[in-house]
């Protein structure tokens, strides 16, 4: 058990245009998920926290209006990457946790953003 | 100080060998500690959560937990080339109980 989904795997998108990624946890509830986005030889910097049926919490730094996390219910949430530009080029991972409170974080295969 | 540190590496170990990877941390209310392996391009894989001091052990993986000296550690016997990865020390924080912080993960070579 345990298994966490993301599509796409991966997206080139236009410079100025949005792009959704969706992450899914197959065989379990997961009351929160987590976004975070990492870049080459770096470590993973988590951009939101996101509790099913409320507003996701954000990380100093992170633009809540570009970065729009969705999560309407206990298996899927949405990050929305809007007016993308190519900083915004990044391996976005998401990752969650069992409804039983425990806090061991499953994680995503990673989606691979490339703006032009 | 950063939440949780780790040595970046990298660590060469000759196949066969054990591997010992360490990890500190600064919250000392944190209760849940995770090691994570990461291979290049691929997102991270949890291999071990430890919340008790003490040693746990699955397969060849050795989880070590010391809350008095805020210090966690895993241990990977008979190291494999497959064991070639970046392994990340991860804690949650105790005023936000459902966060886990990440340190910056220590680069693992297993040398033929």
């Amino acid at each position: 058990g345990a298994v966490v989904s993301q599509h796409p795997s991966r997206v080139i998108c236009k410079s100025g245009t949005s792009v959704k990624i969706e992450c899914r946890s197959l065989d379990f509830q997961a009351t929160t998920m987590f976004w975070y986005r990492q870049f080459p030889k770096q470590s993973l910097m988590l951009m939101a926290t996101s509790n099913e049926g409320s507003k996701a919490t954000y990380e100093q730094g992170v633009e809540k209006d570009k970065f729009l996390i969705n999560h309407a219910s206990l298996t899927l949430s949405t990050l929305t990457v809007t007016s993308a530009h190519p900083e915004d080029s990044s391996f976005y991972i998401c990752s969650a946790s069992r409804a039983s409170g425990a806090y061991e974080q499953y994680f995503g295969p990673g989606t691979r953003l490339t703006v032009t | 100080q950063k939440e949780v540190e780790q040595n970046s590496g990298p660590l060469s170990v000759p196949e066969g060998a054990i591997a010992s990877l360490n990890c500190t941390y600064s919250d000392r209310g944190s209760q849940s500690f995770f090691w994570y392996r990461q291979y290049s391009g691929k997102s991270p894989e949890l291999i071990m959560f430890i919340y008790s001091n003490g040693d746990k052990e699955d397969g060849r993986f050795t989880a070590q937990l010391n809350k008095a000296s805020q210090y966690v550690s895993l241990l990977i016997r008979d190291s494999q080339p497959s064991d070639s990865a970046t392994y990340l020390c991860a804690v949650n924080l105790y005023s936000s109980a459902s966060k886990i912080i990440f340190g910056s993960g220590t680069r693992l070579s297993i040398r033929p």
